[in-house]
């Protein structure tokens, strides 16, 4: 199984700041790496969809790159509705696999 | 807008078989376009793939839940299905079910997911 990891594991930030997430494959998956939100009790939601395409409604805030073993999900300036728990999760192969998210916290 | 629902006992005893069905309004299951599946999250955890199942029929498994697990479509009611055997408390999670999208055919990604349902393992 390919193994995702994240990185940090949690953040605090504030309005308006520029934040990056990084997620690591274990073995290169070419850029077949989607992004989601979850928030408190509800299901997640995909945002970022073969690393840098951004899924329709998502705001353009939102950007992903990278390719190979190394992503990244950058919010440019993080308003009050995204503090939440972000998740990387590739389809290079199955079993598709979920890094263990990053929890982006209010300062 | 499509939509998916999740039904199924939230109550389940150990070494029993867990059942789940998922409802698609809005839409239709026997799209070529997507698949369907199941995605569950234990309590506090991060999220796991179960498996994904076609309008065929044909239907692909994490190998963690070794031949515990089968999932089934029914066109006739636009839902399909979930059964998970043998469980223990271990698998205790919310279960959502999703839609996967493929984008150019190449890219799957779950782009509609259901509320989710709390399944709780206990005697």
């Amino acid at each position: 199984d390919i193994q995702m990891t994240q990185s940090p594991s949690s953040l605090s930030a504030s309005v308006g700041d520029r934040v990056t997430i990084t997620c690591r494959a274990s073995q290169s998956i070419s850029n077949y790496l989607n992004w989601y939100q979850q928030k408190p009790g509800k299901a997640p939601k995909v945002l970022m969809y073969a690393a840098s395409s951004l899924q329709r409604g998502v705001p353009s805030r939102f950007s992903g790159s990278g390719s190979g073993t190394d992503f990244t999900l950058t919010i440019s300036s993080l308003q009050p509705e995204d503090f939440a728990t972000y998740y990387c999760q590739q389809s290079h192969s199955t079993p598709y696999t979920f890094g263990p998210g990053t929890k982006l916290q209010i300062k | 807008q499509l939509q998916l629902q999740e039904s199924g006992p939230g109550l389940v005893k150990p070494s029993e078989t867990l059942s789940l069905t998922c409802t698609v309004s809005g839409g239709s299951i026997s799209s070529s376009s997507y698949y369907w599946g199941w995605i569950r999250q234990p309590p506090g955890k991060g999220l796991e793939w179960m498996g994904s199942v076609y309008y065929s029929g044909t239907a692909f498994y994490n190998p963690s839940l070794k031949s515990r697990v089968t999932m089934s479509v029914d066109t006739s009611k636009n839902q399909f299905s979930l059964k998970l055997t043998s469980v223990t408390a271990a698998d205790t999670a919310v279960f959502y079910c999703v839609r996967v999208a493929a984008y150019q055919l190449l890219y799957y990604y779950m782009d509609v997911w259901g509320k989710g349902t709390t399944v709780t393992v206990s005697s």
